[in-house]
């Protein structure tokens, strides 16, 4: 399995403000994705996270509204800017092992008012 | 667009049952076959995955999986009340960046 941490585990922000949250792994991984579960509902992939290059985004998001960096092998942050009420969610990132098995971190539950 | 289908149930069991969640997906390029567990309020968890047509038993869990009717289930015998949980089966294309998750099955496993 993987050991990933998450920071902060919840918040709960003011509209049109930013939160940045950290994604930790306990040993270097090539693939790293950031997700969405809003309520009642199943994962929405948001983007691959590529070591030293952009990430890629899926259809509907954009790098505007979730800046993602990835400085190294380990570590990744999303960025969800000028929240809105409706990016009230749950957001994760996972990690693939050499395995092909997919691992989630504990995850950010983020209320916007 | 690849699917990935579940019925979002809930799946109400007694307890030491056995529940069977299945799954249907469209790509038919899919090669690996997950399920995954989640609590209320917690993050998915791994508990099963399978690649090869057939059944893999693991514990009280096997999952099974037919490739050519583009199907896989999970099978929980003798379910317990902490088996209670939504239940998601993703796929994906064996080059690990195409994972498509279907919508959850909530289980109920009743004492």
């Amino acid at each position: 399995s993987a050991v990933i941490s998450q920071k902060p585990s919840r918040d709960i922000c003011q509209r049109g403000t930013s939160l940045t949250i950290q994604c930790q792994v306990d040993s270097q991984v090539t693939m790293m994705f950031w997700y969405r579960q809003q309520p009642g509902q199943s994962l929405t992939l948001i983007a691959t996270a590529n070591q030293g290059s952009e990430a890629t985004y899926e259809s509907g998001f954009v790098i505007d509204k979730f800046p993602i960096s990835r400085p190294n092998l380990t570590f990744s942050t999303l960025t969800v800017s000028n929240m809105s009420p409706e990016d009230s969610s749950i957001y994760l990132c996972s990690v693939i092992r050499e395995s092909n098995e997919q691992f989630f971190g504990p995850g950010t539950r983020l209320t916007v008012l | 667009q690849k699917e990935v289908e579940q019925n979002s149930g809930p799946l109400s069991v007694p307890e030491g049952a056995i529940a069977s969640l299945n799954c249907t997906y469209s790509d038919r390029g899919s090669q690996s076959f997950f399920w995954y567990r989640q609590y209320s309020g917690k993050s998915p968890e791994l508990i099963m995955f399978i690649y090869s047509n057939g059944d893999k038993e693991d514990g009280r869990f096997t999952a099974q999986l037919n490739k050519a009717s583009q199907y896989v289930s999970l099978l929980i015998r003798d379910s317990q009340p902490s088996d209670s949980a939504t239940y998601l089966c993703a796929v994906n294309d064996n080059y690990g960046q195409n994972f498509v998750f279907g919508p959850g099955t909530r289980l109920s496993v009743l004492p």
